[in-house]
């Protein structure tokens, strides 16, 4: 079993909608969670880590549950250039980052 | 502030030959990553640095893959001889340690041996 598992996707929406999607992750001990977004043949960076009781950065949205061991993200009125892979990342207590291998998102106009 | 540089930008070589990848991380940062992405397996954890030591290199896929850090602002990930499965984007990444430790990423090598 993967550590990270995530929709591929893809997910085709038309602007100004919201989406929604999950990870799940398979080590209870992991300790930090991140959502990384990855644009076609770039490198990833980091689009906002998630805490415990749920956190905003502008229309997105990041929720965890560690008791079912998912992390989800949710885009507002999404954008064009919202189109992107979006990397789900959880973090042990050690320097580790493991990976999901990303949800496609693509906005048309 | 400059961010991760590495370089080459692309590559193409053919099979047998030696491809070395470079990356100069963040100035302060004393983590070092070596990453590779593939379609097939996603990122996947090459080798560790901290503090120019190689911490993990669990990832190294064979003896073929050697990796250096001679100073903080250098390191090297060398395949000799190269082979067709190697063929991949090569990241390599920098840390903080103890700042929140958010790896920032280089713009990746792409590799293509033939």
């Amino acid at each position: 079993r993967k550590e990270v598992e995530q929709d591929p996707g893809p997910f085709n929406v038309p602007e100004g909608a919201t989406v929604a999607f999950n990870c799940t992750y398979s080590n209870s001990a992991s300790q930090s969670f991140f959502w990384y977004r990855q644009d076609c043949r770039k490198e990833p960076k980091l689009l906002m880590s998630v805490y415990s009781s749920g956190n905003e950065d502008g229309r997105f949205t990041a929720q965890l549950n560690r008791a079912s061991q998912y992390i989800s993200l949710l885009i507002r009125d999404s954008k064009l250039s919202d189109s992107a892979t979006y990397l789900c990342v959880v973090k042990g207590n050690d320097y580790k980052l493991s990976f999901g291998a990303g949800t496609t998102v693509t906005v048309r106009a | 502030d400059a961010g991760v540089i590495q370089s080459p930008r692309h590559e193409v070589t053919e099979m047998g030959q030696e491809v070395t990848l470079r990356c100069k991380p963040i100035s302060g940062h004393n983590s070092l990553f070596w990453y590779r992405q593939t379609m097939m397996r996603g990122l996947e954890l090459l080798i560790y640095f901290n503090n120019n030591v190689p911490i993990d290199d669990s990832g190294m896929p064979e003896d073929r893959f050697s990796a250096k850090m001679p100073n903080a602002s250098f390191s090297t990930l060398k395949i000799q001889p190269s082979e067709p499965r190697d063929s991949a984007v090569y990241f390599c990444a920098s840390a903080k340690t103890g700042a929140g430790e958010t790896q920032y990423f280089g713009p990746g090598t792409r590799l293509l041996v033939l």
